[in-house]
């Protein structure tokens, strides 16, 4: 078992739709939750941070964490051609700072 | 301010030839971490610095890998003996070091190609 796991994809949803983008993760007292976002020859870009059960907005996305299941979402409202890209689930655990990544889901947000 | 940044951006080098790769972390921030990604893959931690020394270098995969900080702000890896199956995408990236989140931000890379 993998310690973080996505869904590689493609994702594809038109233009406007919510894009929810799933992850889980095996380590079971992991503390701190992240999204990024990778465009094709880029390195990623933080999108958002989450350590604590429950929902937290910043505008269009929305993290969700729920620790007794495992499991972190990213959703994307009224998505754009713009988030077309591989978006990267990473976990950080308890005793250091080393972080765990997924290995990605591709999203393509069709005009 | 200015990001993370990471020298040199392309390296190719033939295989068996030792590499050295920089990275300039944000100013003030304490942590820095090296990761490898190869193509289709995420992130692959290598090695956590917090200031000087090496909290974490459980992910180098031998010990043909090194990393130093010697004055906690920019950093070097060093591959010795280079092999084919080193070439990825060596990526950076800094951080506070000093919040529960302790959200990481990213250098450009440096694409590595052992031929």
């Amino acid at each position: 078992q993998k310690e973080v796991e996505q869904n590689s994809g493609p994702l594809s949803v038109p233009e406007g739709a919510i894009a929810s983008l799933n992850c889980t993760y095996s380590d079971r007292v992991s503390q701190s939750f992240f999204w990024y976002r990778q465009y094709s020859g880029k390195s990623p870009e933080l999108i958002m941070s989450i350590y604590s059960n429950g929902d937290k907005e910043d505008g269009r996305f929305t993290a969700q964490l729920n620790k007794a299941s495992q499991y972190v979402s990213l959703l994307i409202r009224d998505s754009q051609p713009s988030d077309s890209a591989t978006y990267l689930c990473a976990v950080k655990g308890t005793g250091g700072f080393k972080t765990i990544f997924g290995a990605g889901t591709r999203l393509f947000v069709k005009a | 301010g200015a990001g993370v940044s990471q020298t040199p951006s392309n390296k190719v080098t033939e295989k068996g030839k030792y590499v050295e790769l920089r990275c300039d972390p944000i100013s003030g921030h304490t942590a820095l971490y090296w990761y490898r990604q190869s193509l289709g893959q995420g992130p692959e931690f290598l090695i956590y610095f917090q200031g000087t020394g090496a909290a974490d270098d459980s992910g180098l995969p031998n010990d043909r890998f090194f990393a130093v900080r010697p004055e906690g702000s920019v950093s070097t890896l060093k591959i010795q003996r280079t092999e084919r199956g080193d070439s990825a995408v060596y990526l950076c990236a800094s951080s506070s070091g000093q919040s529960r989140l302790d959200e990481q931000y990213f250098g450009p890379g440096t694409r590595l190609t052992v031929t």
